[in-house]
């Protein structure tokens, strides 16, 4: 089945560690990729995303994903975390021969230790 | 930022009645709304798709009896849940972007509703 896959659900992290969230997706063709953050008691907000060109694509608050076409993945990197950065993580994909709707992978909720 | 408004956050309410969740975009034109319902430690999961003046699209095993989706204006989209009974709840979330069902414009959501039916 087509799908979005998110490997890790908890991440904990100590302050100034680097992050890594893994997302792999199982589509063929064209696709659009995002991450989203929900921080505690807020809405899912945009953080990046990819349509085309330069595969490494900058977002908000220092964080950055790369697009890999061969392994079908997008994952999510900050070099330095901070404690504001503990959220829960949603990568999503959308493609144009589905009306561009989102499919989201299950998400990972990352605790940042001050 | 393009902000989008739900109402209500939180709901509790007896087996067999209907309610009504709202969407709001209040700075910007929403042409289309979409309705997703999130489980427990799970993504979140697509129910249904609407624009403006058109009649909404659902997702595969979603009853669109029991969902009842209007989106009447550029600014406002309603979620019915009918009869609502206890495996009804859920946390509904609705986003909302510029464009027709075609359209790459990201998509906007709301903070959510967390529905739980007694």
């Amino acid at each position: 089945a087509q799908s979005v896959s998110q490997h890790n659900h908890h991440v904990i992290l100590s302050e100034a560690a680097s992050l890594e969230l893994g997302c792999n997706y199982s589509y063929g063709g064209t696709v659009n990729l995002f991450w989203y953050v929900q921080y505690p008691g807020q809405h899912l907000q945009l953080l990046l995303k990819y349509f085309s060109g330069d595969p490494l694509v900058k977002g908000i608050k220092g964080f950055e994903a790369e697009f890999i076409k061969s392994k079908f993945s997008f994952n999510l990197r900050k070099p330095s975390v901070q404690w504001s950065d503990t959220a829960e993580y949603f990568c999503a994909v959308s493609r144009m021969d589905s009306s561009y709707k989102l499919i989201f992978g299950s998400g990972t909720r990352l605790l940042v230790r001050p | 930022g393009a902000v989008v408004s739900q109402h209500p956050s939180w709901v509790i309410c007896k087996s067999g009645t209907s309610v009504k969740i709202e969407c709001r975009s209040l700075d910007f034109q929403a042409t289309t709304m979409f309705w997703y319902r999130q489980f427990p430690k799970q993504s979140l999961m697509l129910m249904a798709t609407s624009n403006e003046g058109s009649k909404a699209t659902y997702e595969q095993g979603v009853e669109k009896d029991k969902f009842l989706i209007n989106h009447a204006s550029l600014t406002l989209s309603t979620l019915t849940v009918t009869s609502a009974h206890p495996e009804d709840s859920s946390f509904y979330i609705c986003s909302a972007r510029t464009g027709r069902t075609d359209s790459n414009q990201p998509q906007h959501f709301g903070d959510g509703t967390r529905l739980s039916i007694l």
